[in-house]
């Protein structure tokens, strides 16, 4: 089963900043908080991962909780580019059996 | 850099049929994966690699076999198709166990 919990999928209008959600409550101290993106009919692609600090980088920033029980990506100005499904993913620093979940299903209205 | 590639692209065997799923990296990554993604659903990780000789088993590994012979190629075979393995098949690698790089993929449908 998925440790995280995610919106199945959300809506935004293009040229607004969105926020996506993700639930982790059984998160360990040494789970990596990762974001992932499918876009139609491609392979999933890396957007950013944290652990306990919020992250910035060219492609989106990551809120991480205090209690690091839940995180939300943020994607600060959508475009119709960014129409796709969103895994929000933990992984253990050992850990290689990564579980994606259904991820939320982003639309972007134009 | 072609990054990840996947050959073939699509295929269509009929049930009992095997076959072979070629993944290759050129960025001399350590960590190799295979997942299969069914419509509508999530990646599933079938089985994976930490290196050069090594697999081993993720979520659904049932009906695969893996090899990974040279450090830049990982196989996936499927000795007997079945239909409930009509799916699209990704492959992934990485440094470490964090940021993955995926190919194109492969859709194969086993009728």
């Amino acid at each position: 089963d998925a440790k995280t919990t995610q919106p199945n999928s959300m809506e935004s209008n293009e040229e607004e900043p969105v926020h996506l959600p993700c639930n982790h409550s059984t998160i360990s101290g040494t789970d990596y908080i990762h974001w992932y993106r499918q876009l139609p009919s491609q392979g999933p692609e890396y957007v950013i991962h944290g652990l306990t600090s919020n992250v910035n980088n060219r492609m989106a920033s990551l809120a991480i909780a205090e209690d690091r029980k839940s995180s939300t990506l943020i994607l600060h100005r959508a475009t119709l580019r960014d129409a796709a499904v969103y895994y929000c993913i933990l992984i253990t620093n050992r850990d290689d059996k990564i579980i994606f979940g259904k991820g939320t299903r982003l639309h972007i209205l134009p | 850099n072609a990054g990840v590639t996947q050959t073939p692209k699509f295929r269509v065997l009929k049930t009992g049929q095997s076959m072979t799923l070629l993944c290759a990296q050129d960025m001399n990554h350590e960590y190799m994966y295979w997942y299969r993604q069914d419509p509508g659903m999530g990646l599933r990780l079938i089985h994976y690699s930490v290196g050069e000789g090594t697999t081993a088993k993720g979520e659904v590994p049932d009906g695969y076999n893996v090899s990974r012979l040279k450090k830049q190629n990982f196989l996936l075979g499927l000795e007997s198709a079945a239909p409930s393995q009509t799916s699209v098949y990704f492959c992934a690698s990485s440094y470490d166990s964090y940021e993955q790089y995926f190919g194109p993929g492969t859709r194969l449908t086993v009728t």
